[in-house]
């Protein structure tokens, strides 16, 4: 496609849920990122994929989220036993370019809300 | 603590108006800022990108300016639109780091 494409757009799940968010990054485009967004607030930074390898996964709040890249291109990022506080919109954003220096193109993003 | 800090928190102005946005970072070292523009429900766009050397860049009606010894930007939108109503993120990002740090926003509103 053109541009980042993720789903769904909205989720609504019962707390204890596990979700599975998808990202399709430009195609070509090395670089990939997921971003948590809080209403109101910037996005903050939950993992960072090179290719299939997941280089940096800091930002990730605990052991419940989990991310891949399989094939270095699609990516889903899941959160297990979900909790109110996971509600946030979900970015994915991905660069043809290494990390920091590439223009980088974000998709709509996952709303999440967990009643 | 936030390393990007950005002011003010929401302003509205009225169409035809110009604005500055400010951000200031601690981010180091430095590699670069961008600023994007984020419409509500929609994901980021970018406006501008600046790497340590530069001290202004325009992309049409937005110029954003950089002084790294301060480590300081601003972002001016000339002749607002009600197009422009929108959050104006300021992105920092360090050397050979993985991890952008976004700001939490300024939320523009022009009003007609």
């Amino acid at each position: 496609g053109a541009g980042v494409s993720q789903s769904p757009r909205y989720k609504v799940a019962k707390r204890g849920q596990d979700v599975a968010l998808r990202c399709d990054p430009i195609s070509g485009h090395v670089s990939l990122f997921w971003y948590q967004q809080a209403l109101g607030q910037g996005p903050e930074f939950l993992t960072y994929f090179q290719n299939e390898a997941q280089l940096d996964k800091s930002g990730l709040p605990s052991d419940r989220f989990f991310a891949e890249r399989p094939e270095g291109s699609v990516s889903t990022l899941k959160i297990q036993r979900t909790q109110q506080e996971d509600s946030a919109v979900y970015l994915c954003a991905s660069s043809h370019a290494g990390v920091g220096t590439g223009e980088l193109f974000f998709g709509e993003g996952s709303r999440l809300t967990v009643l | 603590k936030n390393q990007v800090e950005q002011s003010p928190q929401s302003l509205i102005i009225l169409e035809g108006k110009n604005c500055t946005l400010q951000c200031n970072y601690t981010v180091s070292p430095f590699s670069n800022l961008r600023w994007y523009k984020q419409d509500t429900g929609r994901g980021p766009v970018s406006l501008t990108i600046m790497t340590f050397s530069e001290n202004t860049k325009s992309n049409g009606r937005y110029t954003a300016t950089l002084d790294a010894d301060t480590k300081q930007s601003s972002l001016h939108i000339t002749a607002s639109q009600l197009s422009d109503s929108a959050s104006y993120i300021c992105v920092v990002s360090a050397h050979n780091n993985n991890d952008m740090r976004f700001g939490a926003g300024t939320r523009l509103t022009v009003k007609p």
